[in-house]
């Protein structure tokens, strides 16, 4: 049973540009969340996603925004990126309201 | 709201040695607590979770943490640590559809 899966795996992008990134949840699970993990700090929330849906959002700008899709997988898009959005980002997957397994990650570098 | 404040940026300790990282937390609502372990260029791993009944919890790769309301904490420890424990670790608290991380603690372990 494959586990959380992101791509890609790095991205460099400059700034002002856009960027999607992707996200395929453990078989069986229907809830997607996304982090954002800056160098040396812990995830922070952005978004999740339920039934094609956002469900809840964190203190994030809308240049960020996301989508799932009926097979649950999900995108997360970045618009006119920032220096400062260089970071890892997280995708979690999650039977509703249960435990949350993380994928490695997407690396992302905005010059 | 929710907040995971983690006392230590970085805990150093010899190979075999005790450690304890420590985790203080606030909530408002009921508690549930995690602690996350990742390596470099990784995704988070669940080390363990505290969602209710005993407050001594048990994890993988013999970790345990202890739930303390008093005290408001949720301390890891390990009796015997080694090199390949050193890592970045997370404890997070469940809010409302998301986890709130604390910023981490890494814990270098030398031969």
């Amino acid at each position: 049973d494959a586990g959380v899966t992101q791509s890609p795996t790095h991205l460099i992008k400059t700034r002002g540009q856009q960027v999607t990134l992707r996200c395929s949840p453990k078989s069986g699970h229907d809830t997607v969340s996304w982090y954002q993990q800056a160098l040396g700090q812990g995830p922070q929330f952005i978004f999740q996603y339920y039934e094609e849906e956002e469900r809840q959002r964190g203190n994030f700008p809308d240049r960020f925004s996301g989508h799932q899709f009926p097979n649950y997988s999900s995108e997360l898009n970045v618009n006119a990126l920032l220096l400062g959005d260089s970071a890892l980002y997280l995708c979690a997957s999650s039977p509703v309201d249960n435990e949350q397994f993380f994928g490695p990650g997407t690396r992302l570098t905005v010059l | 709201a929710q907040s995971v404040t983690q006392l230590d940026s970085q805990v150093p300790v010899f190979e075999e040695a005790p450690v304890e990282l420590r985790c203080n937390y606030s909530s408002s609502v009921s508690v549930y607590l995690f602690w996350y372990v990742q390596y470099p260029n990784q995704g988070l791993q669940l080390l363990l979770k505290y969602l209710s009944g005993s407050t001594l919890v048990k994890g993988i790769n013999g970790f345990e943490a202890e739930f303390n309301k008093s005290q408001t904490s949720f301390h890891l420890r390990k009796p015997s640590v080694h090199i390949s424990d050193t890592a970045e670790y997370f404890c997070a608290v469940k809010g409302f559809q998301k986890l709130v991380f604390g910023t981490g603690t890494r814990l270098l372990v030398s031969p």
